[in-house]
């Protein structure tokens, strides 16, 4: 099955400083990935994806990049504010599949003031 | 606004019990999810469930049951709590993606199990 890799666990910034996420995954079939970001006590919520047959994707501050022959992807934020704090996961996936996702094991992001 | 509604934020049962999860998701959604969510391990599938009375294993099934008698209602079960079962559980309901399109997946607030 899908084996997603998430790196780092922690990652400190200042504000205003950029962050890096990345994830590598095994199944070269995986064609869908999504990033999801929880805040403390609340619920994961997705905030952007990425299909294989984009190399990237970009929603304001927020950017995913892909590499399918080395099969990794990264999220990028830009400009971080203290409201960036929160655990990011990463995902991959086949879209179609009803199983749908194997999650990376998180990253705890803080932003400092 | 999709709504996903686990029936407890905090539970605390004792070892050997059987402990019930309940989750409804008021969307129509075909597809739901149980996940368990661990420090420094991610989110980890427990079973999923694509259509009522259908179940398939995760990554992570053993010592889990899940019941899924309604499209809207997809229930986790411990049949013999233990120690090692106390968790946060979420859980997650959508619709299936095609070849060329994906749905979200969309997330309840958790329950945080603690089993003594």
């Amino acid at each position: 099955g899908e084996n997603v890799e998430q790196h780092p666990s922690t990652l400190s910034v200042q504000e205003g400083d950029s962050a890096v996420i990345k994830c590598t995954y095994s199944d070269s079939a995986s064609n869908y990935f999504p990033w999801y970001k929880q805040e403390l006590g609340k619920r994961p919520q997705l905030i952007i994806d990425i299909r294989s047959n984009v190399g990237e994707k970009k929603d304001q501050r927020i950017a995913v990049t892909l590499n399918k022959t080395a099969k990794h992807f990264s999220l990028h934020i830009t400009e971080t504010q203290p409201e960036d704090s929160a655990v990011y996961f990463c995902a991959a996936g086949f879209s179609g599949s009803a199983r749908q996702l194997t999650f990376g094991s998180g990253t705890q992001l803080t932003v400092l003031p | 606004d999709v709504k996903v509604t686990q029936s407890s934020r905090y539970l605390v049962k004792r070892t050997g019990e059987k402990v019930f999860l309940e989750c409804v998701q008021d969307m129509d959604h075909e597809n739901m999810f149980w996940y368990r969510q661990d420090p420094g391990l991610g989110l980890r599938l427990i079973y999923f469930s694509y259509d009522v009375k259908m179940k398939e294993k995760g990554d992570i099934p053993e010592g889990y049951s899940v019941s899924r008698e309604k499209k809207e209602r997809f229930s986790l079960i411990l049949e013999s709590a233990s120690t090692n079962q106390t968790s946060m559980y979420l859980c997650a309901s959508s619709n299936p993606g095609t070849r060329v399109s994906n749905q979200p997946q969309h997330f309840g607030d958790g329950t945080r199990l603690s089993i003594l």
